[in-house]
């Protein structure tokens, strides 16, 4: 069964960092692009950053660059966004999802809350 | 920036009905990159359709995705209880590559 389990979110205050990751099974992980999508509480989705299957290209929104950096690890079959410098309006459910042909996310796992707070 | 465009924001809608929900780009867009996601509360969106018409893998057949050029729309041919959630359009393409409408709640009449 394809898997994606992200974890590392939490609570963090104005100004600081966190790292998530994504765990993937059940597919040649390092066959794939990945890419992380964000939900504000109570918004809609918002697409955050992407990455190659070798690394070799990457992406950022307007919204995280400069602040976000996606990276992966082929041999432990994981996918990171190290985040910093977090604001309020980073405060989201971060989703790793699967990148498929014509660009289609498949699966996405089941997200990690991160909460930027005083 | 393609801008994609959503409609309308709330539709509601009673079981066994059909749903028309619809998604609009600020420009003409490639079709084979225009996707339909699923999302019911508290959990992570579901791929529907891909390429504008092409349903995932175990999506009913009353799932059905149209369009062409800015216009695409989302077809529920008859509403089981299910299928009330959140939908979101998504497309690749431009700067940045990835976009997503604001999506369309689908609500029990």
């Amino acid at each position: 069964e394809v898997q994606l389990v992200e974890s590392g979110g939490g609570l963090v205050q104005p100004g600081g960092s966190l790292r998530l990751s994504c765990a993937a099974s059940g597919f040649i992980f390092s066959s794939y692009s990945m890419t992380w999508v964000r939900q504000a509480p109570g918004k809609g989705l918002e697409w955050v950053s992407y990455i190659s299957s070798s690394s070799s290209t990457i992406y950022y929104a307007d919204s995280v660059k400069g602040r976000f950096t996606i990276s992966r690890d082929n041999a432990k079959n994981s996918l990171y966004l190290q985040m910093n410098s977090l604001g309020a309006e980073d405060t989201a459910v971060y989703f790793c999802a699967r990148e498929r042909a014509s660009a289609r996310f498949d699966p996405w796992g089941q997200g990690t809350l991160v909460t930027v707070s005083s | 920036e393609i801008v994609l465009t959503q409609s309308p924001g709330t539709l509601p809608l009673s079981p066994g009905e059909r749903a028309t929900l619809s998604c609009r780009a600020s420009q003409s867009v490639d079709s084979s990159y225009l996707a339909w996601y699923q999302q019911k509360p508290g959990q992570a969106p579901r791929l529907l359709i891909h390429g504008t018409s092409s349903r995932a893998t175990g999506i009913p057949d009353r799932f059905s995705g149209s369009g062409s050029g800015t216009d695409f729309t989302l077809t529920i041919s008859r509403l089981e209880p299910e299928d009330f959630a959140v939908y979101y359009c998504q497309h690749f393409g431009g700067s940045p590559p990835y976009s997503f409408g604001q999506g369309t709640k689908l609500e029990i009449k």
